[in-house]
């Protein structure tokens, strides 16, 4: 079983669209969680963290459940610049074994 | 301008051949890791470093050898490279008290590797 699983969609939504994409991870002792952003060919970044009591950046929305170990990212308004693969990540152990997910790939039509 | 650098960005080379990436970062980070993404698989962590002299086994670190002897790099060295380590890796530092979030990894632009 892996350990963090993504819908890879693709998602192909309008401008202006509200798009949320959901995570699950399989172990319990997880401890921080993350939303990365990933444009073709490029390095990953930081989209950001994931707390238990939610946050939110502007349009972006991240929830975490820990008891059902689910993760979500909801983005209102969806811009074209948005479209991109959006990874979900959990860390493990020390802190610095990290999961990644397959990712979730977004595309955003004018 | 704080970064993370690879070296090469692109690679083919033939089976067997010995090779090593190298990754340095300038942001004074104590935690260092490689890891490779594959279609269909997301990215994998391959070895982590948690500082100097310290390293430790990701996922999948077979074939792969690392070594720390400096806090600023952390090169990947494929002592026997086969067809199967064909791959895109990236290199990523991150540090508990850096970062606009708690353990954010800043990643390097990537090796996109080919083995023949």
């Amino acid at each position: 079983r892996k350990e963090v699983e993504q819908d890879p969609g693709p998602f192909n939504v309008p401008e202006g669209a509200t798009v949320a994409f959901n995570c699950t991870y399989s172990n319990s002792a997880s401890q921080s969680f993350f939303w990365y952003r990933q444009d073709c060919r490029k390095e990953p970044k930081l989209l950001m963290s994931v707390y238990s009591s939610g946050n939110e950046d502007g349009r972006f929305t991240a929830q975490l459940n820990r008891a059902s170990q689910y993760i979500s990212l909801l983005i209102r308004d969806s811009k074209l610049s948005d479209s991109a693969t959006y990874l979900c990540v959990v860390s493990q152990g020390t802190g610095n074994q990290f999961y990644f997910g397959t990712g979730t790939s977004l595309t955003v039509i004018p | 301008e704080a970064q993370v650098t690879q070296n090469p960005r692109y690679l083919i080379t033939v089976t067997g051949k010995k090779l090593t990436v190298t990754c340095s970062q300038n942001m004074n980070h104590e935690y260092m890791s490689w890891y490779r993404q594959d279609p269909g698989l997301g990215l994998r962590q391959i070895y982590y470093s948690m500082n100097v002299e310290v390293t430790d086994k990701g996922d999948v670190p077979e074939g792969y050898k690392v070594s720390r002897k400096e806090k600023r790099n952390f090169p990947l060295i494929l002592e026997s490279p086969s067809p199967n380590q064909t791959s895109l890796y990236f290199c990523a530092s991150s540090s508990r008290s850096s970062g606009r979030n708690y353990n954010e990894q800043f990643f390097g632009p990537g090796t996109r590797l080919t083995v023949l």
